[in-house]
This record gives C-alpha cells, sequence and structure tokens, in this order.
C-alpha cells in the first residue's frame, strides 16, 4: 500500500486560511468515508483534528475542518495561528482492511 | 485519559523486543487500538491494530509475519512483540487510542496518543 499524496509544504500567514490536500485511490481515500488528520508537533504525541472525513472530536477547535471530493481529502485550517505550525498527516482506510497516512505536510505561518 | 509506552531499546538485527503500552483513565477494553511508527527524517507509518475484545488483528505488509500485536484488557496494556528486527525498523513507536468505541471500529481515527517509544535497530 503506497502512502498517500500531500504536499511537502505550505505556509500562510496569521490570520489566512490554508488547506491541506490529501490524494489516493478509488481503494482508499475514494472509497470510503474515513479519513483523519492529525497535527505534529516534533517530539510530542499526535493529536487528532479531523476523523470520518469532517468530524472534530470532542474539545477539537472549529478553526479546523475536512472534506473529500473524489479521491482526494482536504483539511482547512482557517484564522492561522502561530501554534498551528507543525506538521499534517492524513489517514485513510483501505480496501485491503489496513490504514494508510499521507507522507506529511509541514505548514509554516509566515 | 493516558497512554504509556515503554519497552524500546537498542537492539541487533535480527533481536526481538516487546513493546507495552499502559492505558488509563478509560474502559481500556471498549476500543480498538493502533501502533503508529514514525522513522527518523520520515512521516507516519500504520503498524498494526486490534480489536477490543475480539482479538482480530491487522497488520501493515512491513511487519507482516515479524510482528504481532496483542492486549490484555485485564492489565489494561497493549503490547507488540517484535522480531527478525531491521534496521528500517528503527523508529519511535507510538501506541494510540481509536476515537469510536466498539469492536472494527479503527479506521474512524485515534484521539489519544501515547509519548511514544524508541526502538534503534543497529549493531
Amino acid at each position: 500500500q503506497s502512502a498517500l499524496t500531500q504536499v511537502a509544504s505550505v505556509s500562510g500567514s496569521p490570520g489566512q486560511s490554508i488547506t491541506i490536500s490529501c490524494t489516493g485511490t478509488s481503494s482508499d481515500v475514494g472509497g470510503y468515508n474515513y479519513v483523519s488528520w492529525y497535527q505534529h508537533h516534533p517530539g510530542k504525541a499526535p493529536k487528532l483534528m479531523i476523523y470520518d472525513v469532517n468530524n472534530r472530536p470532542s474539545g477539537g477547535s472549529n478553526r479546523f475542518s475536512g472534506s473529500k471530493s473524489g479521491n482526494t481529502a482536504s483539511l482547512t485550517i482557517s484564522g492561522l495561528q502561530a501554534e498551528d505550525e507543525a506538521d499534517y498527516y492524513c489517514c485513510s482506510y483501505t480496501s485491503s482492511s489496513t490504514l494508510v497516512f499521507g507522507g506529511g505536510t509541514k505548514l509554516t505561518v509566515l | 485519559v493516558r497512554l504509556l509506552e515503554s519497552g524500546g531499546d537498542l537492539v541487533q538485527p535480527g533481536g526481538s523486543l516487546r513493546l507495552s503500552c499502559a492505558a488509563s483513565g478509560f474502559t481500556f477494553s471498549g476500543y480498538d487500538m493502533t501502533w503508529v511508527r514514525q522513522a527518523p527524517g520520515k512521516g507516519l507509518e500504520w503498524v498494526s491494530t486490534i480489536h477490543a475484545t475480539t482479538g482480530r488483528t491487522y497488520s501493515a505488509d512491513s511487519v507482516k509475519g515479524r510482528f504481532t500485536i496483542s492486549r490484555d484488557n485485564s492489565k489494561k496494556t497493549l503490547y507488540l512483540q517484535m522480531n527478525s528486527l531491521r534496521a528500517e525498523d528503527t523508529a519511535v513507536y507510538y501506541c494510540a487510542k481509536v476515537v469510536v468505541a466498539g469492536n472494527n471500529y479503527y479506521y474512524y481515527g485515534m484521539d489519544v496518543w501515547g509519548q511514544g517509544t524508541t526502538v534503534t535497530v543497529s549493531s
């Protein structure tokens, strides 16, 4: 199972909105509504930001939202803040009953 | 709600290691559990998942036949038995709790993660 495709890096200024995309195939992202997104600050535990394509976990920030179209899922962060600077990973269920992560996107807040 | 991994160490290629993940603050037996790893300079990689109570397991092709996930619900502990270790298994290993309670909900996502334990495979 190949990793899902994410752009290596994105950047934005405080207050702006950015979108991170995650492209797979009909055997993973396109075939199921089971995409989750994680924020990972190096040296810390990853944090769930979105599950089930567009659901926020309890206590999650409403500045984070998810969507999906075809084989591509997206994470949008609105009102960028300095603390949003981190690595972001998508994850999808696959037709082999496994999970697959994306390669990760490094978000820089300018 | 907390997960605490242990057992990481320096081991020679071909060696074995068992990782543990102690859970607290939630009904451990009510949730599927997963191991995820991150090799140095690389992204997150799913390793293995086990159902809450059925014991059914799923593993990545990269570890199938070498790694075994298991759990002891009475001890609230998740395990990862790692055999025939290779240099490419060098990584920080995280255990994670699935966000939805019940068996076979592992694909929804993981809402609680441990801090990780480091495995280094080198001679």
